[in-house]
């Protein structure tokens, strides 16, 4: 069985504060591991994944992420907030090559 | 705008009716996926095409739901005499199996019954 737990519901941070979001996850094998977004009335969007290759990720607009196999866990970090990255934060897991298994999401608020 | 396109985006219906979504992958995507997503929660996998080809499918997608990718482009979703906890958010995305097959998303359609 595969899955994730995001460990916080709600994050708020402050605009030019860093941003972590915790992620664990659950896996029988080597996983494959993503952080996806979602702005109100956006698509899903792919902001990093994790594939083996390297346990620090980097993705786009500043995010990055670290695959920690002896903690089960891909926390998604970012040195500074940006009020455009309020949105809610997916973290996933996939062994099967196609199904993507959604945690259940992590709001992130930034206020000014 | 060559992402991922769903029609309808919004559509209310009484309980009993029978819905059918569209989506539109990526052009030469050649796997099309389809998610559920309720209010607060993760999107939940329903099922898979390759191509024409439905290779998976959720135990999430009961008798009522059927899908369709008939000549390997777009597909269909319907839901046969729809129920209140049909309510949600139905998303589609597609990828290349050859191109890193990172999973692109539609904007969805968000069913209520009534």
């Amino acid at each position: 069985a595969q899955s994730v737990t995001q460990l916080d519901s709600h994050v708020s941070v402050s605009e030019g504060t860093p941003v972590l979001l915790r992620c664990n996850y659950s896996s029988s094998y080597s996983p494959s591991l993503f952080w996806y977004v979602q702005h109100p009335n956006k698509g899903l969007q792919l902001l990093l994944k994790y594939t083996s290759a390297a346990t620090l990720v980097k993705g786009i607009n500043g995010f990055e992420a670290e695959f920690k196999k002896s903690e089960t866990s891909f926390h998604l970090t970012k040195p500074s907030a940006h009020m455009s990255d309020a949105a809610e934060y997916f973290c996933v897991v996939s062994n099967s090559g196609y199904a993507l298994n959604f945690g259940k999401g992590t709001s992130l608020l930034v206020t000014p | 705008d060559t992402g991922v396109s769903q029609d309808p985006r919004h559509k209310i219906t009484k309980r009993g009716q029978n819905v059918t979504f569209r989506c539109d992958p990526i052009s030469e995507h050649n796997r099309l996926y389809w998610y559920r997503q309720t209010l607060g929660q993760g999107p939940e996998f329903l099922t898979y095409f390759q191509n024409e080809a439905q290779l998976e499918k959720s135990r999430l997608l009961s008798d009522r739901f059927s899908a369709e990718r008939p000549k390997g482009s777009f597909s269909t979703l319907e839901i046969q005499r729809t129920e209140q906890g049909d309510s949600a958010m139905y998303l589609c995305a597609s990828s290349h199996r050859g191109l890193g097959n990172e999973q692109f998303f539609g904007p969805g359609t968000r069913l209520t019954v009534l």
